[in-house]
């Protein structure tokens, strides 16, 4: 099956530093998502991002299909930003799509 | 509100025992899901149901069990044939319908409730 690959699997940061994350994925699929899950567990859906490039606030989140990646972009990046953030890739039609999941990227800004 | 709210937030379990966590979305969703996550571990699929009435079963579905009976409502059962049921569980939503992009009918996106954390006694 489909495999969707995560780096780096940790990751720590100054407060204000900026960074990149990466989803690498090893087939075709129908779209891509990046979530951020918190400390408390809840999970949010960032970016749903097929192709192309999006931005929202301090994060922004790029997607070449052809090339089978996504890179997650956090700028300035705030101690609410740590979490986790994960990768998930859709696949199937109709009554069997569903989502598969990286491992995630563990996020921690230190003040 | 719309949302999904999970119930209960923790949840025991005893040897041999049966639970069931409730999962009730108010976003007029058609599919639904359930994962199970362990600590430091990614998203596993246990059931997900595209339409009331079906559902399929995912990467884990040993010793689980799910009804789809209403549009609002996924519950899950552990059964006591799952020996390591200690996880956390989340419980997810979607539309297959074209909406608003970046609001809650945006199609695929998944949204997820808080979560029920299951422990074994």
């Amino acid at each position: 099956g489909i495999q969707v690959e995560q780096s780096p699997p940790d990751l720590i940061l100054q407060e204000g530093a900026n960074s990149t994350l990466r989803c690498n994925f090893s087939d075709s699929v129908n779209n891509l998502q990046w979530f951020h899950q918190n400390p408390w567990g809840q999970l949010i859906n960032l970016f749903y991002i097929p192709s192309g490039t999006k931005q929202n606030g301090r994060l922004s989140a790029t997607t070449v299909a052809t090339e089978r990646y996504s890179l997650l972009y956090i700028s300035s990046s705030q101690t609410t930003d740590s979490g986790v953030y994960f990768c998930a890739v859709s696949i199937g039609a109709g009554n069997n799509r569903k989502l598969i999941w990286g491992l995630g990227t563990s996020l921690a800004v230190n003040p | 509100d719309g949302g999904i709210t999970q119930s209960p937030k923790y949840l025991f379990r005893k040897e041999g025992q049966n639970v069931t966590l409730s999962c009730e979305q108010n976003l007029n969703h058609d599919a639904m899901y359930w994962y199970r996550q362990d600590p430091g571990q990614g998203l596993r699929l246990i059931y997900y149901s595209q339409i009331v009435n079906d559902f399929q079963k995912g990467d884990i579905a040993e010793g689980y069990s799910v009804s789809r009976e209403k549009k609002e409502s996924f519950p899950l059962t552990v059964t006591s044939a799952q020996k390591n049921p200690t996880a956390f569980y989340l419980c997810a939503s979607s539309t297959t319908r074209t909406g608003l992009a970046g609001g809650p009918l945006a199609k695929n996106i998944q949204y997820f409730g808080a979560g029920t954390r299951l422990s074994v006694l």
